[in-house]
Parts: structure tokens; C-alpha cells; sequence
């Protein structure tokens, strides 16, 4: 089973809107980490945002922000006010305990943000 | 400034070849990781490294080996035994396994 799973490939969104990204996560684990990461056509990538599986309030970094819904194991990122700059692919990514705190990665979405 | 640096960003393979990877980084992180990326997938592991000498295999270490004799550097090696090398390879780094990971800007390998 996919231990992360990003179900839209493409995104299109204006600029200065709001747009969510989503992920689901597989875990028994109860302690896990969940993290956002931006990939620019450059290829390198850039750390956005982090939620712990005990976290009690949402996590949040300027225009990113993470909807964590323990029950549901969904883990969108929310990315406010979007800018032109914001194109590029999207990873959710999951670090579980019980695996020696291992990163598995989804398989991304690529989100474009019109003029 | 503080960062990682792969080198080369762009290489090529003969058949039968083994290649080397570069990768250091000068943030004084303690954990380090390879990991490999095919178009419209996500990344998978193949190497990682908690502390100097010692490392573990990921997903998909067959075909592969590292190193890591000094903190700073974790080189990766494409051995010939790895018969679909064509991909992009990201290395990274974390101040310990687990804690949010910084990459560096990656390393095309491509068969000729």
C-alpha cells in the first residue's frame, strides 16, 4: 500500500487565490511526521512546512499552511495569496518511527499559477 | 553560506561504467541521504547515513554504494550493476535523522 498518496497530478489556480493541495498518509505508527516540500523546474528541493502527529494546532509558515486532519490521515497543504513564483511540483512527504524515522515521498503535483 | 553541493550536475555513463556521485555539505548535519527520482515519481531512498561510518540501505539500494568517512561528504557510486541508472539523484541532509531535510540541486545521470 502507498504509505503517501497525492491524488491530483495538476493543479491550476489564479494568482492572489487561495489553493489546497491534498495528501493522505498510511500509518499504524503513532508517532509520524508529515512534510511539504516544493520542487522549482530548477530541480532542486525547498522545505515548506512541518506537522508532528502529536501536534494539537495546525501548522502554519507565512502563506503555507498545513490542514491536518488526524482521523481522515490527510495532511493538505494550503498556499494563500498565490504568486506567480509558486508554479512548481508539490511533495507530501511522511517519516514514520517505527521505520527508523525513514522519508517516503508521493508522487507529487505540479501546480501552475495563472496571470 | 551553509549548504549542499552535488557535483556534477549533469553526467554521463558508458555501459559497464561505475560513477561517482558528489555530495557535501557544510551545515554540520549529522544525518545524510541519497535519493533517486524518475520522471512524474516521487523520490525513493537508496542510501542513508545517520553518523560518520556507518549508513543504511533504502529502498532501492541494489546497484548502488556510499561512503561516509568524514561528516561533511557522501558521495554515492553508480555501479554497473545498476542496469537503469537514467535518473535525477538528490542528496540531502538533516541535523539528525528524522528532522526536516535540505537538499542540494541534484545531479542528472544519463546514459550514453
Amino acid at each position: 500500500a502507498q504509505k503517501i498518496t497525492q491524488t491530483q497530478p495538476g493543479m491550476f489556480v489564479q494568482e492572489k487565490e487561495a489553493v489546497t493541495l491534498d495528501c493522505t498518509y498510511d500509518t499504524s505508527d503513532p508517532s509520524y511526521g508529515l512534510f511539504w516540500y516544493k520542487q522549482p523546474s530548477s530541480g532542486e528541493m525547498i522545505f515548506l512546512i512541518y506537522q508532528g502527529s502529536y501536534d494539537q494546532q495546525n501548522a502554519t509558515e507565512g502563506r503555507y499552511s498545513l490542514n491536518f486532519q488526524k482521523a481522515r490521515k490527510s495532511a493538505n497543504l494550503v498556499i494563500s495569496a498565490s504568486q506567480l513564483g509558486d508554479s512548481a511540483m508539490y511533495f507530501c512527504a511522511m517519516r514514520e518511527r517505527n521505520t527508523g524515522n525513514q522519508f517516503y515521498f508521493g508522487t507529487g503535483t505540479s501546480l501552475t499559477v495563472i496571470p | 553560506d551553509g549548504g549542499i553541493t552535488q557535483s556534477p550536475k549533469y553526467l554521463f555513463r558508458k555501459e559497464g561504467q561505475n560513477v561517482t556521485l558528489s555530495c557535501e555539505q557544510n551545515l554540520n548535519h549529522d544525518a545524510m541521504y541519497w535519493y533517486r527520482q524518475d520522471p512524474g515519481q516521487g523520490l525513493r531512498l537508496i542510501y542513508y547515513s545517520q553518523i560518520v561510518n556507518d549508513f543504511q540501505k533504502g529502498d532501492i539500494a541494489e546497484g548502488y554504494s556510499v561512503s561516509r568517512e568524514k561528516k561533511e561528504s557522501f558521495p554515492l557510486t553508480v555501479t554497473s550493476a545498476q542496469k537503469n541508472p537514467t535518473a535525477f539523484y538528490l542528496c540531502a541532509s538533516s541535523i539528525v535523522v528524522g528532522q526536516p531535510q535540505h537538499f542540494g540541486d541534484g545531479t542528472r545521470l544519463s546514459i550514453l
